[in-house]
């Protein structure tokens, strides 16, 4: 079945310290993919977008993610976590990369960040 | 421009009644979807509008429904109301290849 995997339901992380946030999916072609942050009681904020090309894409606030085909993986990374960016981070893709919205999102992972 | 703005931003009911909601696009924005975040989990898409009409569903009943209108707005009915309809309903808008989301209705079925 289609799906997309976000295996840390939480992770914690010291202010300063390096981030990487795990997503894999399971499609049969490379969807569009994406990264959209969540801040308590708000609604969703993109941080940045795969369709194809370069498959290291920068974000906005710092935030990087890297597509890896053979993996079927879309890790999200930041090289210094500032105590801001404590959210929840959510993986998605549009499977059929047709631009029809229809995203599927994984259970998403909580960042807590230790001063 | 004002983004995507949704109405009311929480609302209470109790099982059996019925609710609306509303989605104002972003400017420029014709596809409407709508997805169900419950707690703890990830938004999950409920249906997507387009020049009026209902062009994708997901997995949800029929109590689920909705609405476009000329102007791209849209409304999130929905009927008979659980318990477990409670949840953060958001809307989001498409151009191009992009959706961006509006903050949300906290939806909380007593």
């Amino acid at each position: 079945a289609q799906s997309v995997t976000q295996p840390d339901i939480h992770i914690t992380v010291s202010e300063g310290a390096s981030l990487e946030l795990r997503c894999n999916y399971s499609y049969g072609a490379t969807p569009y993919l994406f990264w959209y942050v969540q801040s308590p009681g708000q609604g969703l904020q993109l941080l940045l977008k795969y369709f194809s090309g370069d498959t290291l894409v920068q974000g906005i606030k710092g935030f990087e993610a890297e597509f890896k085909r053979s993996q079927s993986s879309f890790n999200l990374r930041k090289p210094s976590v500032h105590w801001s960016d404590a959210a929840e981070y959510f993986c998605a893709v549009d499977p059929t990369t047709s631009g029809t919205y229809k995203y599927i999102f994984g259970t998403g992972t909580r960042l807590k960040v230790l001063a | 421009d004002a983004g995507v703005t949704q109405s009311p931003t929480h609302l209470i009911k109790t099982r059996g009644q019925q609710v609306t909601l509303r989605c104002s696009p972003k400017s420029g924005h014709d596809t409407v979807s709508w997805y169900q975040q419950a707690l703890g989990q990830g938004p999950q898409f409920i249906f997507q509008y387009y020049e009026e009409e209902e062009r994708q569903r997901g997995n949800f009943p029929d109590r689920f429904s909705g609405h476009q209108f000329p102007n791209y707005s849209s409304e999130l009915n929905v009927n008979a109301l659980l318990l477990g309809d409670s949840a953060l309903y958001l809307c989001a808008t498409g151009l191009g290849n992009e959706q961006f989301f509006g903050p949300g209705t906290r939806l909380t079925v007593l």
